[in-house]
Order: structure tokens, then C-alpha cells, then sequence
């Protein structure tokens, strides 16, 4: 059974910083990986998609890596800003089972 | 295309009460997923259809719980009767899967609270 593991699950940085997001699954069977992102009382909102062919994703700040051997990925943000205060899910589909989550990584960017 | 949309976004009913929750996917996708988010156990799935189809309900909790699909626009997640420890956020997601691989991005709708008092 997949089980993704978020770490760490609060994080607080001050304005500027780049910063790492980690995730790791014990079934390195996917076929891709998906970040997301959650603001308070609202829904998810997929940031990026790694396919299992790939070793990573860029869309803007956002860097997302994936090392299916290890089963691992990372989410690196650039230059945090306020704005990117949410909650930072990761989720791999795996066999025939839709996405299994972890529990997010909650982050505070200080202005 | 207006992604997929939930409704009602809020609910409040008392215990024993039906509640209906329903899910409108992106047109186009045949893969639709029911989601429950709590703060102890995170996000679970709770049944997926794919092709209008039910694929997998291993993760509805119980007999009170139930989904249909009439149609590849529509969805209901019932549960009759509600409990308070029924209450949770419900998520719809829909995506295009090859067959049953689950292999293209999800879309998530904005989900509706559930408070059974």
C-alpha cells in the first residue's frame, strides 16, 4: 500500500528565502507525481506534474524534482514571497489507485 | 472551462438528516474521484469512477455512504444518515486517464463543508 510521507509538516521563512519542500512515497511503481497547493478553507490547486520519465518540472518559482528510485521528490521555491503562505501537498497515483496524499507541509512566509 | 465545480460549498444539517453532494467534472475528463479531508487523517479517497463507472468504493466508510454517476457531468456523494463524525471537507477531482491508469493531472473543485451538528 503507497504511503507518502510530507516533511517537515510546518515550515516558517522570512521573505526572500529559497526554500525546499520534501516527499517521499515506499512505492516507487508511479507514474507520476503531482504537487499541489492549498489555501485556507479552499480547495487544491495543482502546481506541477512530474511525469515518471522525468527528473523534473519548472513553472515560474517553483522547481519541482523527482527521484523515483528513491522515492523521493522535492519542491524548491525561489525567492518566497507572503503570497506563497499555504499548505504544500504531494501526491502520487500508483497500479489503479488515484492519488494517495500526504498530509502537506504548512508554510509561513514572513513579510 | 469553469473546472470542476462543487455544491453547496457549505453545509450544516442535523444528525440522521440526508445530505447530497454534487460534482460537476471538466468536460472531457472520464476519470472523476470523491475526496474527504479532515485534520486527523488528511485527504482520503473515498471512491473514484472512471468512464461513469465505479471503480474502486473501498474507501467509503460505510453502508451510509454512497455515490452515483448517472452521466460523464455529473456526480452525487450521498450519505443517509449524517453523523457528526461525517463532518469533513468533500473534495471532487476529475482527470483523463488511459483506462484505469492514472497517469494525467487532477483538478480538484473548491469542496463543500460538511457540518452535521
Amino acid at each position: 500500500k503507497q504511503e507518502v510521507t510530507q516533511i517537515p509538516a510546518a515550515l516558517s521563512v522570512p521573505e526572500g528565502e529559497n526554500l525546499v519542500l520534501n516527499c517521499s512515497f515506499t512505492d516507487s511503481a508511479i507514474y507520476n507525481l503531482q504537487w499541489f497547493r492549498q489555501d485556507p478553507g479552499k480547495g487544491l490547486t495543482s502546481l506541477l506534474l512530474i511525469q515518471s520519465s522525468q527528473r523534473e518540472q519548472t513553472s515560474g518559482r517553483l522547481n519541482a524534482s523527482l527521484d523515483k528510485s528513491s522515492g523521493r521528490s522535492t519542491l524548491y521555491i525561489a525567492a518566497s514571497q507572503p503570497g506563497d503562505s499555504a499548505t504544500y501537498l504531494c501526491a502520487v497515483p500508483s497500479g489503479n489507485t488515484p492519488l494517495v496524499f500526504g498530509k502537506g507541509t504548512r508554510l509561513s512566509v514572513i513579510a | 472551462d469553469a473546472g470542476v465545480i462543487q455544491s453547496p460549498r457549505h453545509e450544516v444539517t442535523e444528525m440522521g438528516q440526508e445530505v447530497t453532494l454534487r460534482c460537476k467534472p471538466i468536460s472531457g475528463h472520464n476519470s472523476l474521484f470523491w475526496y474527504r479531508q479532515t485534520m486527523m487523517r488528511g485527504l482520503e479517497l473515498l471512491i473514484y469512477f472512471n468512464n461513469n463507472v465505479p471503480i474502486d468504493d473501498s474507501g467509503m466508510p460505510e453502508d451510509r455512504f454512497s455515490a452515483k454517476m448517472p452521466n460523464a457531468s455529473f456526480s452525487t456523494l450521498k450519505i443517509q444518515p449524517s453523523e457528526p463524525r461525517d463532518s469533513a471537507v468533500y473534495f471532487c477531482a476529475s482527470s483523463r486517464a488511459t483506462g484505469r491508469v492514472m497517469n494525467t493531472e487532477a483538478f480538484f473543485g473548491q469542496g463543500t463543508r460538511l457540518t452535521v451538528v
